[in-house]
């Protein structure tokens, strides 16, 4: 069975820290990897995909992806309270179009 | 960007009762739509895959009679709670994809969910 690991949480840091949050994977074939954002109550929002080896910036957040390790990271810079939310890593395996969500980790950013 | 549109957003049922949910993509064609369902504080649960013109493919331990899904065009996927009971309350959520192909990188856009509480 294809699995997304992800800590629950939650992660909590002060307002403008930056905030790490990890994923691993089991299937070594997956091929793209996202990052969504739930606000509670709220269904997800896409933040970041990333599909090759190495680092990607988008404003405040970097996706980071070591597919040797089976590792997926998003760093949030100048963290916000309107950052805390859920932040669910979702895994497309090869072959198939359809991800495989984490059970998300829950950020807190306090003032 | 890829709009989807989900309703209603909240829907109270007496039990024994059939609830309909809408999911539709707005400016888009999506031959797939997944439907999803999350209960408090836990992490999506994919419940179907909706293909148009088909039948859709329900994930393992999931009650094709009881959850009915049709996706009859291109742009619309409905999901149908039959006989509602308490324990079908829960947050069901739709998708669809947008752009890619099977080996392509592809994203999904959700809707805005679907609270549903079962008296």
């Amino acid at each position: 069975q294809k699995e997304v690991e992800q800590n629950s949480g939650p992660l909590s840091v002060p307002e403008g820290a930056i905030a790490s949050l990890n994923c691993t994977y089991s299937d070594r074939g997956s091929q793209s990897f996202f990052w969504y954002r739930q606000y509670s109550g709220k269904s997800p929002e896409l933040i970041m995909s990333i599909y090759s080896n190495g680092d990607k910036e988008d404003g405040r957040f970097t996706a980071q992806l070591n597919k040797a390790s089976q590792y997926v990271s998003l760093l949030i810079r100048d963290s916000q309270p309107s950052d805390s939310a859920t932040y669910l890593c979702a895994v497309k395996p090869g072959g198939s179009y359809i991800p495989t969500f984490g059970r998300g980790t829950s950020l807190i950013v306090h003032p | 960007g890829a709009v989807v549109s989900q309703h209603p957003s909240r829907v109270i049922c007496k039990s024994g009762t059939s609830v309909k949910i809408e999911c539709r993509s707005l400016d888009f064609q999506a031959t797939t739509m997944f439907w999803y369902r999350q209960f408090p504080k836990k992490s999506l649960m994919l419940m179907a895959t909706s293909n148009e013109g088909s039948k859709a493919t329900y994930e393992q331990g999931v009650e094709k009679d009881k959850f009915l899904i049709n996706h009859a065009s291109l742009t619309l996927s409905t999901l149908t709670v039959t006989s509602a009971h308490p324990e079908d309350s829960s947050f069901y959520i739709c998708s669809a994809r947008v752009g890619g192909t099977v080996s392509g990188a592809n994203v999904l856009t959700f809707g805005a969910g679907s609270r549903l509480t079962v008296l």
